[in-house]
């Protein structure tokens, strides 16, 4: 299976704050057909994760632009610029090239 | 707008079965793949399996294979996914999801609570 790490596990950020999570891959995720399977969630307490990123930077419908994708191959970055309230929670990273995996999750909070 | 609604806590004992719903709303049932996933507590997710409304087909993740089974009924726009030979390992949520041609979960339901218990 493809090992997605995450790190930092957790961070604390002060609201106005950027925040940057990292996603590392054990294989490259860039598929046959050109594209990479590589999306981010976000799930708030105690509600169900949603979509924030699909296809490392395509935000989805209605995400605002604060929420940045990037990187290729088995590096992934998520940035968070001007952290709001409403963007606390904790972070998935998930890939579909390959058998389908989630990261373990990084979880954000106030400092 | 889309709408997954999935049915309530379960409360079950080892070695039985249980089966969840997931109605689907605000959209054509048949023109987009479920999947499911399952978070156990305080802990990450796992993707399950999807089916494909449209011509019933599954795919499964090999971890799943022999525990979850994946069907729908087109004519009430609800999926089920039934867990059999239930251990306290299979104590989580379990979410509906639909994807949106370009990514893989991009509605979900608000969740089923299973609880494996004598």
């Amino acid at each position: 299976d493809v090992v997605l790490t995450q790190t930092p596990v957790s961070l604390s950020v002060t609201l106005g704050d950027q925040a940057s999570i990292s996603c590392r891959s054990s294989q490259s995720l860039e598929y046959s057909d050109g594209y990479t399977y590589l999306e981010w969630y976000l799930q708030k307490p105690g509600q169900s994760p949603q979509l924030l990123i699909y296809e490392v930077s395509n935000r989805f419908s209605g995400v605002p632009d604060r929420f940045i994708g990037s990187g290729s191959g088995t590096d992934f970055t998520l940035k968070i610029s001007r952290v709001e309230p409403e963007d606390l929670g904790v972070y998935y990273c998930f890939q579909a090239t390959h058998d389908p995996t989630f990261g373990a999750g990084t979880k954000l909070e106030l400092k | 707008q889309v709408k997954l609604l999935q049915s309530g806590a379960a409360l079950v004992k080892p070695g039985d079965s249980v089966k969840m719903s997931c109605k689907a709303s605000g959209y054509t049932f048949t023109d987009y793949i479920i999947h499911w996933v399952k978070q156990s507590h305080g802990k990450s997710l796992e993707w399950i399996g999807y089916i494909n409304p449209y011509s019933g087909g599954t795919n499964y993740n090999e971890k799943f294979k022999s525990k979850a089974t994946l069907t729908v009924d087109k004519s009430s726009s609800t999926a089920y996914m039934e867990f059999s030979r239930l251990t306290s390992e299979d104590s989580a949520i379990y979410y509906c999801a639909r994807e949106n041609w370009a990514n893989w979960f991009a509605y979900w339901g608000q969740g089923t609570l299973v609880t494996v218990s004598s």
